[in-house]
């Protein structure tokens, strides 16, 4: 089975402080990507990773930095958390081609 | 702009109803469309369906795909308490690697 993991489940920060949430997956999938899921508003991309060192802007990226220094990790950095970052965050990664997405466990992050 | 518009918003039945949820979909040049299931934590993938794969059934869940008409729906028969959850529907265009997701359907099974 795929494994796709993520450091923190839960995460309180102060506005300002530099996050660093870290996703893990266990399977060789080619494709990694950060959303932020919040009530009334779905599922939004925030990067996404088609391979190693490679990295594309999904839909709501202000604020937000990724890394992708080895194929089964991608972390998502808050430079300078703000409160509006506050959201449930969702990691996933997929093999490749035509191929479904799976998400790992999910990080609620709060910042105060 | 490619979105997706799930229906309804939520919905309330009892065990042993059939449900249908809806998904239709407004895209450029389609290419996969998924289902998930989520309850409190992360999605968890039901089915994908492609031109090649237009309907999927495991157990009581089934999906059809109509790419003429741009929508797909997601049957639940025979309902249990254990199938209350939000279901998300999402699709993907060719030359992309992005998935766009709807708001999801909740759903809730009374015993």
């Amino acid at each position: 089975d795929v494994k796709v993991t993520q450091s923190s489940r839960y995460l309180v920060k102060r506005t300002g402080e530099k996050v660093f949430l870290e996703c893990v997956q266990d399977m060789d999938h080619e494709n990694m990507f950060w959303y932020r899921q919040d009530p009334g508003l779905g599922l939004r991309l925030i990067y996404f990773s088609y391979d190693v060192k490679m990295k594309e802007k999904g839909d709501i990226p202000e604020g937000y930095s990724v890394s992708r220094e080895k194929k089964e990790r991608f972390s998502l950095i808050l430079e300078s958390a703000s409160t509006n970052q506050t959201s449930m965050y969702l990691c996933a990664s997929r093999l490749g081609g035509n191929n479904e997405q799976f998400f790992g466990p999910g990080t609620r992050l709060t910042v105060l | 702009e490619d979105k997706v518009v799930q229906s309804p918003l939520s919905l309330v039945v009892h065990e042993g109803d059939t449900v249908t949820l809806n998904c239709s979909y407004e895209v450029t040049n389609f290419r996969s469309l998924l289902w998930y299931k989520q309850e409190k934590k992360a999605p968890t993938f039901l089915f994908m369906l492609t031109s090649s794969g237009i309907e999927k059934k495991s157990g009581r869940l089934s999906s059809i795909l109509d790419k003429k008409e741009l929508f797909s729906i997601l049957n639940i028969t025979a309902t249990q308490t254990g199938d209350s959850a939000v279901y998300l529907c999402a699709y993907r265009n060719s030359g992309t690697y992005k998935y766009i997701f709807g708001t999801g359907t909740r759903l809730k099974v009374l015993a």
